[in-house]
């Protein structure tokens, strides 16, 4: 149990394309999801956190009209990197929050996607 | 705010050996969450272990104990049999207790490479 799948798992795109990434817990339900950057040999930097049904919070120094984040069900998030330039290549990981009790200390990560903006 | 540190970026291991990947980490609350992740070549971070502050007893998961040291802010991760699949990125993380502290703060990693 506790799955959490991404889509896609990489993408090239031109400069000033968008490019909408998905997560989704698969057998749970997530009442949080939270995105997080990755760049090469360093460690994990949150750059949001979304509940379902309501507005994401922004970590400071991430702009929240560049990486849109949408939680519309208890299963899916989305961020949608807009305008996309080189700088914003990275990996980028989701992850999952379970809702059930006794659970919801353990975040539940997907397997990330590599985003190349040429 | 919460710190964790991993003060080994590069740790290597004889296959079947024990190795100790430490973790120490700075809060001021005194309920928490510990966890250790591995993040293997794939990049797919993976639940290793996690402990509960509020539990004197050290997680044990299989070959993986934790050596859990509240009064000292210290949380280890001996790997015993060490296996070539044990070659990771191992990221030791912290979550506060209550709801609000959702977010995970995590260290800097540790590199394991295990030798054949």
């Amino acid at each position: 149990g506790a799955v959490v799948s991404q889509h896609p798992s990489w993408v090239i795109c031109k400069s000033g394309t968008s490019v909408k990434i998905e997560c989704r817990s698969l057998d749970f339900q997530a009442t949080t999801m939270f995105w997080y950057r990755q760049f090469p040999k360093q460690s994990l930097m949150l750059m949001a956190t979304s509940n379902e049904g309501s507005k994401a919070t922004y970590e400071q120094g991430v702009e929240k009209d560049k990486f849109l984040i949408n939680h519309a069900s208890l299963t899916l998030s989305t961020l949608t990197v807009t305008s996309a330039h080189p700088e914003d290549s990275s990996f980028y990981i989701c992850s999952a929050r379970d809702g059930r009790t006794g659970l919801t200390d353990t975040q539940y990560f997907g397997p990330g996607t590599r985003l190349t903006v040429l | 705010a919460q710190t964790v540190t991993q003060s080994q970026p590069e740790m290597s291991v004889q296959e079947a050996e024990t190795v100790t990947l430490s973790c120490t980490y700075d809060t001021s609350e005194s309920d928490y969450y510990l966890f250790w992740y591995k993040q293997p070549p794939s990049r797919q971070m993976i639940l290793v272990i996690r402990q509960e502050a509020y539990k004197q007893q050290n997680a044990t998961e299989n070959r993986f104990s934790v050596n859990f040291q509240k009064a000292a802010k210290s949380f280890s991760l001996k790997i015993s049999d060490s296996q070539l699949g044990d070659a990771a990125m191992y990221f030791c993380a912290y979550r506060s207790y209550d709801n609000y502290g959702q977010n995970f703060v995590f260290g800097p990693g540790t590199r394991l490479s295990v030798l054949p």
